[in-house]
């Protein structure tokens, strides 16, 4: 069936370091969304990419939907403490459901 | 504040019952959505309803029942038939049903067998 993996599973970071976590689907994506979900939390709705090669910035968030529409990418500028969480994506593909990816668990030492 | 209220926030089932997580919103959204999360695993979909009185199944649905009476209330019974009930369970509703909406999840509960 329709996969969307998700890497790396966790990520320890510096704060003021870079972090990026990917996003790769089996099959083609009509939209992705990426939600946050901070420790002993619920997800959070983050941002919906739905056009080809399109890329959204949200302040120090880069998104970013892969030109074959199979793949995105979540990158951090300069982490602080207050990014640490886990970061989820979720594609919309040819099962008609929302699949979200195992998530990726940022770490950020003060 | 309008938002999604999930009750209990923890609960312990005993061998051969039944449970029922309760989920309410205040949204006014039509659509409502049941997943399952477990370490290192995502969310996976167990039930949805994009209506009021019509629900579906999703990836995992057995062992689970829901119901959807009332478009605010979307109820979750994990049945005895479910042999690995031990997860945290997230409820979540959108505007429509309309996957390309965004979805709003309430704050969980995790159970836990006895």
């Amino acid at each position: 069936g329709q996969q969307v993996m998700q890497i790396p599973q966790y990520q320890h970071v510096q704060e003021g370091e870079d972090f990026t976590t990917y996003c790769n689907s089996s099959t083609t994506l009509s939209n992705i969304q990426w939600y946050k979900q901070r420790p002993g939390g619920h997800p959070v709705f983050l941002i919906q990419l739905v056009k080809s090669g399109e890329v959204k910035k949200q302040k120090r968030l880069t998104f970013q939907f892969g030109e074959a529409k199979k793949n995105s990418s979540l990158h951090i500028t300069a982490t602080q403490t207050t990014d640490v969480g886990t970061y989820f994506c979720a594609g919309l593909g040819k099962t008609g459901k929302l699949i979200f990816g195992q998530g990726t668990t940022l770490q950020v030492k003060p | 504040d309008g938002g999604i209220t999930q009750s209990p926030k923890y609960l312990f089932r005993k061998e051969g019952q039944n449970v029922t997580l309760s989920c309410e919103q205040n949204l006014n959204h039509d659509a409502m959505y049941w997943y399952r999360q477990d370490p290192g695993q995502g969310l996976r979909l167990i039930y949805y309803s994009q209506i009021v009185n019509d629900f579906q199944k999703g990836d995992i649905a057995e062992g689970y029942s829901v119901s959807r009476e009332k478009k605010e209330s979307f109820p979750l019974t994990v049945t005895s038939a479910q042999k690995n009930p031990t997860a945290f369970y997230l409820c979540a509703s959108s505007l429509s049903g309309n996957w390309h909406q965004p979805q709003h999840f309430g704050d969980g509960t995790r159970l836990s067998i006895l």
